[in-house]
Parts: structure tokens; sequence; C-alpha cells
């Protein structure tokens, strides 16, 4: 159990346009949900924490107007990278806490975004 | 706020032998200890994890110890095979930032047959 996806796997778009990152708990409820940004050969960076039913809590550095997060349901969260340019491009990662589940974060298996 | 140093960066040993990797935290109200193996372009998963009312933990070839005083805690994977040739990454969570990790910088472990 404990399963999470991300759709898409990999994005390729054009400088300017918006995409849109989907992470869902399969087999679990999870009430928290966070979003991690991973260049190559880097560790994970946190940029923020999603909550079902409120808004998210951002990272200092992290523009909240640009990484767009939404969590409407204890099994989906949404990141959107609005107008993205190159240097948005990395890997990017959520995980979830189960609802009563304890510290263990379960992870999705990434976004690959490259932004021409 | 927290701060998570993990040594080394890059560890190569020979299959069978023993690999250890290190982290050292600042915050004393640091209370969860997990450690996870990211393989290139996967997602990273949970191998072993260690709450701070325990000193040692075991699970058959990794163990992960525990030192609240001196504020570190270490990775052991005995034994090892090709297959746990991967980048490790330890993390920290605090009580007063339940849920949220802090990870280190990770290890790239390499396992030559």
């Amino acid at each position: 159990g404990a399963v999470v996806s991300q759709h898409p796997s990999r994005v390729i778009c054009k400088s300017g346009t918006s995409v849109k990152i989907e992470c869902r708990s399969l087999d679990f409820q999870a009430t928290t949900m966070f979003w991690y940004r991973q260049f190559p050969k880097k560790s994970l960076m946190l940029m923020a924490t999603s909550n079902e039913g409120s808004k998210a809590t951002y990272e200092q550095g992290v523009e909240k107007d640009k990484f767009l997060i939404n969590h409407a349901s204890l099994t989906l969260s949404t990141l959107t990278v609005t107008s993205a340019h190159p240097e948005d491009s990395s890997f990017y990662i959520c995980s979830a806490l189960r609802l009563a589940g304890g510290e263990t974060q379960y992870f999705g298996p990434g976004t690959r975004l490259l932004v021409l | 706020g927290e701060n998570v140093e993990q040594h080394p960066s890059t560890l190569s040993v020979q299959e069978g032998d023993s690999a250890v990797i290190k982290c050292t935290y600042s915050d004393s109200a640091s209370n969860y200890f997990p450690w996870y193996k990211q393989e290139l372009g996967k997602r990273p998963q949970l191998i072993i994890d260690i709450r701070s009312n325990v000193g040692e933990k075991k699970d058959q070839r990794i163990a992960v110890t525990l030192n609240k005083t001196a504020k570190h805690f270490s990775l052991h994977i005995t034994e090892t095979q090709p297959e746990d040739s991967a980048v490790y990454f330890c993390a920290v969570m605090t009580t007063d930032s339940w849920g949220k990790l802090q990870f280190g910088a990770g290890t790239q472990v390499v396992v030559t047959p």
C-alpha cells in the first residue's frame, strides 16, 4: 500500500506556457502533500506544503504566484508552473503523508520538466 | 532552522564490504530520522527510519544508529551488493515542523563487483 502517482512523468513545453503536474495518492488519503524540486545530482529542495482544503505554505524564496498549488481533495494535489522559463526545467517530486499514518512520507515517481 | 550535513558525498566500496554514511543535525528538537535510497531518475524510497526514543534499528543488512547527545545518526549497510549502488539521503524532522523533512546533500554509493 501507500502508492503515490504523478502525471505526467515527462513534459516538454515552450517558454511562456503553463504546465500542470498532478500528484495522487492511489490507495490512501493524504491530508498533507509536499512538493519538491531536484536539480541533477542534488538533494531534494522543499518548495511548499499542500494541505487539503487550505492554502499551501511556501518555503522561503519560492514564488507562490509562479508555482500554484491546489489540494482540492484528500487524494489529489496539483502544481502549476505558470509562464514557464528554461530555468524552471527540473525534476519535480511530490510526497504524501497518510491520514493518521505517522511521519512517513511516500514519494511520487517525479515529473521531469523541460522548458525550451 | 535545521541544518543537516551528510558525509561522505561519494563512497566506493568493494562488493561484500560495509558502507557507512553519517549525518549531523543542529536542532535538538529533531525527533524523526529517515533514510532514503534514490536510483537515477527514480523516486526516493524509504529504506529505514528511526525515532528519537530509540538508539538503534536494524533491518536485515541495513541498520541506523542515533546519538542524540552528539546530534548525529548513521546508516550502515553490511555485505554490500551491486544493487545497493544508488544515492542515499538522510533526512530530519523536528517537532515544531511536523511532517516537513530537511534532507542532507546525499551520498553517491558505488559498489564494485
